[in-house]
């Protein structure tokens, strides 16, 4: 059983709606990271928490540390956002490694 | 200023062969964090170097062994080559001291036939 659960696994939305992607995971933390990954393979790392919220443009990441649950929120969603985005977390006991969600693909159609 | 680059892009082996990825971190980056990424599925910890050794390993097999230069640069070899190691395989950066963000490269594609 994956440490790191994403939901959903896969969405598809309209240009223009808000999206909410979801992560939870089993044990304490020291930071929480959303990631983005383009079909090329490439990852690039959006946020990077250990409370409260962060916004950077469209983008909305909040983390609730005691129900061990963050979600990643696009507002005004555009078909340059379809990637796929994972959650990937650092436990408190493993230095800086970082254990990944499966990834949620998201799709949006113009 | 170069991000993280990785050699080669991709990548044909066979079975029983060997390989070796390479990847060097960004300007100022001294640890190198190898993942083994399989279609469909998240990132999986392989190692991470820094000070040339290694520090953390993943749940992976003595088939999969690393290395860092002096210059922070980083090699990932796997032997004995199975099917199932067919994968892309990130490198990523961080710089010190904290070492809390990570850069990725853009990846090895790696197919085993």
């Amino acid at each position: 059983k994956n440490e790191v659960e994403q939901s959903p696994q896969n969405l598809t939305a309209q240009e223009g709606e808000f999206i909410t992607i979801n992560c939870s995971y089993s044990v304490g933390i020291s930071a929480l990271h959303w990631l983005q990954q383009h079909p090329g393979g490439g990852i690039v790392s959006l946020f990077m928490l250990s409370s409260g919220k962060k916004k950077h443009g469209r983008l909305i990441a909040t983390i609730n540390i005691q129900e061990k649950h963050s979600s990643l929120h696009i507002t005004a969603s555009h078909p340059r956002d379809s990637a796929v985005y994972i959650c990937a977390v650092r436990w408190e006991t493993s230095g800086s490694r970082l254990t990944f969600g499966e990834g949620t693909q998201l799709t949006v159609n113009p | 200023d170069a991000g993280v680059t990785q050699s080669p892009t991709h990548l044909i082996k066979t079975r029983g062969q060997q390989v070796t990825l390479r990847c060097s971190p960004k300007s100022g980056h001294d640890t190198v964090s190898w993942y083994q990424q399989a279609l469909g599925q998240g990132p999986q910890f392989i190692f991470q170097y820094y000070e040339e050794e290694e520090r953390q390993r993943g749940n992976f097999p003595d088939r999969f062994s690393g290395h860092q230069f002096p210059n922070y640069s980083s090699e990932l070899n796997v032997n004995a080559l199975l099917l199932g190691d067919s994968a892309l395989y990130l490198c990523a950066s961080s710089p010190p001291p904290i070492r809390e963000t990570q850069y990725f490269g853009p990846g090895t594609r790696l197919l085993v036939l």
